[in-house]
């Protein structure tokens, strides 16, 4: 079946520590993108890529990165830099193209600092 | 700076009620405004509206834009205890194709 998968489903960073969350998709789609979501708070772009190997900073990228090198394929590594790590990560993907702007979200990884 | 407004934030109803949700927005060069449905894990996708498609409906949901008001509402009819999520609207503009995300409707239907 076609879709997105994240892992893992839940995650403990230590302090200090560089985590990396994976997003996959099989639906073909050009564009993924990296969510954060805190309580109250909705959700909040980090990154996003419309094509391979390029990608652009969202709303809050300050502490990630995030590499394409492959089209069904978008990490999201939380660095030592990101003070406030613990939340909700989504990651969502769509076709290019307007009016092509559904986006579909994989499960979603939790993320706590131990 | 665009933004989207939804309102209200929570609501709780009884089963069988219908409720109405809001969106307004203010976003350069609208092209569409989405809804999603979000209950414990991810937000999954209920509506887009455009300007060629203003009304939308699936079973006891339904779904219009105002262009003119630059708003839209989400009805349920005849809520059910599975109705329980949060309510998101996300439109998009000009703006390289990301999308600008209300902070979302929680709504609880107690039996």
């Amino acid at each position: 079946d076609g879709g997105i998968t994240q892992s893992p489903k839940y995650l403990f960073r230590k302090e200090g520590q560089n985590v990396t969350l994976s997003c996959e998709q099989n639906l073909n789609h050009d564009a993924m993108y990296w969510y954060r979501q805190d309580p109250g708070q909705g959700l909040r772009l980090i990154y996003y890529s419309q094509i391979v190997n390029d990608f652009q900073k969202g709303d809050i990228a300050e502490g990630y990165s995030v590499s394409r090198e492959k089209k069904e394929s978008f990490p999201l590594t939380v660095t030592s830099a990101q003070k406030n790590p613990t939340a909700f990560y989504l990651c969502a993907s769509s076709m290019a193209g307007v009016p092509k702007e559904t986006q579909y979200f994989g499960p979603g990884t939790r993320l706590l600092v131990l | 700076e665009d933004k989207v407004v939804q309102s209200p934030l929570s609501l709780v109803v009884h089963e069988g009620d219908t409720v109405t949700l809001n969106c307004s927005y203010e976003v350069t060069n609208f092209r569409s405004l989405l809804w999603y449905k979000q209950e414990k894990k991810a937000p999954t996708f209920l509506f887009m509206l455009t300007s060629s498609g203003i009304e939308k409906k699936s079973g006891r949901l339904s779904s219009i834009l105002d262009k003119k008001e630059l708003s839209s509402i989400l009805n349920i009819t005849a809520t059910q205890t599975g109705d329980s999520a949060i309510y998101l609207c996300a439109v998009a503009g000009d703006n390289n194709r990301k999308l600008i995300w209300g902070l979302g409707t929680s709504l609880a239907v107690n039996p």
